[in-house]
């Protein structure tokens, strides 16, 4: 079975400062993970995925996430954070080869001038 | 276009009436799947399907119904059992079981009880 835990229903920064949004999961044979993002009243955009292959994974819009087996995480972060960062940004996690996804509560970003 | 339609985007029912939401895929996609999204309680998977002509349940199944007589098609009914329907729909599809795994969204459809 999976799940996804992500730390912090709301997470509020200053334009152009690091964003570090957490996730941790849970997975019973080698998890495929995933971020996406969700605008207000809109669907969810992926933004990366890991599959297994490199553990640092490059997302759109300057997001970056990595992969840590030993501690069950796919953190995501972004060095400067721009004002049309806010969002929700969802973590999910599915089984190999299977792909149902299970996801997080999400985490909601606030960007402050 | 290759995409997810999801109609309609706002959909209003009075108590005791089932109601139809459409989904409807271009990509070719095998598996299709069913989320209920409300305030901060992330998505819930209501049902998926990974073929035609069949389909289970996922976590919040009760009070729902779906059919998938064909590969692009995937609707979801809210019936009169469901107590409490109001909220964000949201469809997705995946290419399936060895495909590329991740899945993608229609716009939602947001459904409220009046």
């Amino acid at each position: 079975a999976q799940s996804v835990t992500q730390l912090g229903s709301h997470v509020s920064v200053s334009e152009g400062a690091l964003v570090l949004l957490r996730c941790n999961y849970s997975s019973s044979v080698p998890p495929y993970l995933f971020w996406y993002v969700q605008y207000p009243n809109q669907g969810l955009q992926l933004l990366l995925k890991y599959t297994s292959a490199a553990t640092l994974v490059k997302g759109i819009n300057g997001f970056e996430a990595e992969f840590k087996k030993s501690e069950t995480s796919f953190h995501l972060t972004k060095p400067s954070a721009h004002m049309s960062d806010a969002a929700e940004y969802f973590c999910a996690v599915s089984a190999s080869g299977y792909n149902k996804l299970i996801f997080g509560a999400g985490t909601r970003l606030a960007v402050h001038p | 276009d290759g995409g997810i339609t999801q109609s309609p985007k706002y959909l209003f029912r009075k108590e005791g009436q089932n109601v139809t939401l459409s989904c409807e895929q271009n990509l070719n996609h095998d598996a299709m799947y069913w989320y209920r999204q409300d305030p901060g309680q992330g998505l819930r998977l209501i049902y998926y399907s990974q073929i035609v002509n069949d389909f289970q349940k996922g976590d919040i199944a009760e009070g729902y119904s779906v059919s998938r007589e064909k590969k692009e098609s995937f609707p979801l009914t809210v019936t009169s059992a469901q107590k409490n329907p109001t909220a964000f729909y949201l469809c997705a599809s995946s290419s399936g079981t060895g495909g590329s795994p991740e899945a993608f969204f229609g716009q939602g459809t947001r459904l409220t009880v009046v």
